[in-house]
């Protein structure tokens, strides 16, 4: 079993519906949370970043951390056709315990149709 | 300010060749680490370095080595390759080794292609 799992889609949606992605985890130790998005052969680029449980919203983007349920989300609302991308969930024990050495999940597609 | 640069964009080589791919951090940054992506999967953890040490190292094999520069430049070598060592391989730099908060920002990877 993976450290992370996250669903690899393709999720479709429509312009301007909201996209919801989520990835579970099985390790207690993980402590920071970040989202990735990442285009078609080009490096991730960093979305969110949270400590702990908890909400962050950032413009059309929220991240939820569920720590009790080893359960993470990113919403996107008002999705644009530029939102079309693979998004990757990401975590790590913290950089004092590992060195910010994160542990990624599988990536999910997102097509965000016009 | 330059983000992380990774050289080069796309490389092919055959099975038992040897290969360094080369990553300069982002400008006031010290460490580097290293990810290798299979297609369709997340990046998976090679190892880090800092102060042009090996600190850290993920479930790589003996033939996945780095090497940190004074300048904290850095490069992966792999030896012997194989068919599966085909993927986009990620160099990710972030500033001060343990700082709280620390973020890392990614390279545009280089592909890697192995026949």
């Amino acid at each position: 079993q993976k450290e992370v799992e996250q669903d690899p889609g393709p999720l479709s949606v429509p312009e301007g519906a909201i996209v919801s992605l989520n990835c579970t985890y099985s390790n207690s130790a993980f402590q920071y949370f970040m989202w990735y998005r990442q285009y078609s052969r080009k490096g991730p680029e960093l979305l969110m970043y949270t400590y702990s449980s908890g909400n962050k919203e950032d413009g059309r983007f929220t991240a939820q951390v569920d720590k009790s349920s080893k359960y993470i989300s990113l919403f996107i609302r008002d999705s644009q056709p530029s939102d079309s991308a693979t998004y990757l969930c990401a975590m790590s024990r913290g950089p004092k315990a590992a060195g910010n050495k994160l542990t990624f999940g599988g990536g999910t597609r997102v097509l965000v149709k016009p | 300010d330059a983000g992380v640069t990774q050289s080069p964009t796309h490389l092919i080589k055959t099975r038992g060749q040897q290969v360094t791919l080369r990553c300069s951090p982002k400008s006031g940054h010290d460490t580097v680490s290293w990810y290798q992506q299979a297609l369709g999967q997340g990046p998976q953890f090679i190892f880090q370095y800092y102060e042009e040490e090996e600190r850290q190292r993920g479930n790589f094999p003996d033939r996945f080595s780095g090497h940190q520069f004074p300048n904290y430049s850095s490069e992966l070598n792999v030896n012997a390759l194989l068919l599966g060592d085909s993927a986009l391989y990620l160099c990710a730099s972030s500033l001060v080794l343990g700082a709280p908060n620390e973020k890392l920002f990614f390279g545009s990877g280089t592909q890697l292609s192995v026949l």
